[in-house]
């Protein structure tokens, strides 16, 4: 059983297109993330729910827009795709909120 | 607010050579610490922790951190590396018991083990 699992692992879209992505947890955690990694694999926060509460919403363009159904889902919508969205994005779970982290496998953006 | 520095963003070594990967933190409350790895392709996996208690910890796959609080470092070694340890290893802080917050990581090194 995956611990943390986010579809589709690749994605290849076109400037201006709205794309999701999905991630679903079972272990049982409270707390849900999406990370964001560049090309040069910096790995930055971009939002945590905590029961299904936004919790951290960082400096991140209102195209991205999470959202948690429940504590065992929470995926991530993108509106109109740009280039520089092209990245790795890892959503990932914990027990609390700032303890250890795990992740999922990712999920590669390319938009052209 | 948190930051966390790698001070190595890459480290090449032979193969059985030792090798120390750099981290240290910036913090104005306790911290929690982390080690993770990265493989090619894949996504992050825990190597090793600090929470509490002992300074040193150690991992299944004979890696070990030791929690600097004087010097705000948390340093990864390995007496003998493998071809096999050949990945990115990245540094994460977390303000311990603080609500709201969620890891930070440092940029990354990339280990590679040569024969």
């Amino acid at each position: 059983d995956t611990a943390v699992s986010q579809t589709p692992k690749y994605l290849v879209t076109q400037m201006g297109n709205d794309k999701s992505i999905k991630c679903e947890q079972n272990l049982g955690h409270d707390t849900m993330y999406w990370y964001k990694q560049d090309s040069k694999k910096f790995l930055k926060i971009m939002f945590s729910y905590n029961n299904k509460e936004l919790i951290i919403n960082e400096t991140v363009p209102n195209r991205f827009s999470p959202k948690s159904p429940d504590k065992a889902h929470l995926n991530l919508h993108i509106n109109s795709l740009e280039l520089g969205d092209s990245a790795v994005y890892f959503c990932a779970s914990s027990q609390a909120a700032n303890t250890e982290a795990f992740f999922g496998q990712g999920t590669r953006l390319t938009v052209v | 607010a948190q930051s966390v520095t790698q001070l190595d963003s890459q480290v090449p070594v032979f193969e059985e050579a030792p090798v120390e990967l750099r981290c240290n933190y910036s913090s104005s409350v306790s911290v929690y610490l982390f080690w993770y790895v990265q493989y090619p392709n894949q996504g992050l996996q825990l190597l090793l922790k600090y929470l509490s208690g002992s300074t040193l910890v150690e991992s299944i796959n004979g890696f070990e951190a030791e929690f600097n609080k004087s010097q705000t470092s948390f340093h990864l070694r390995k007496p003998s590396v493998h071809i096999s340890d050949t990945a990115e290893y990245f540094c994460a802080v977390s303000e311990g018991g603080q609500a709201g917050t969620a890891l930070i990581f440092g940029k990354g090194t990339t280990l590679s083990v040569s024969s």
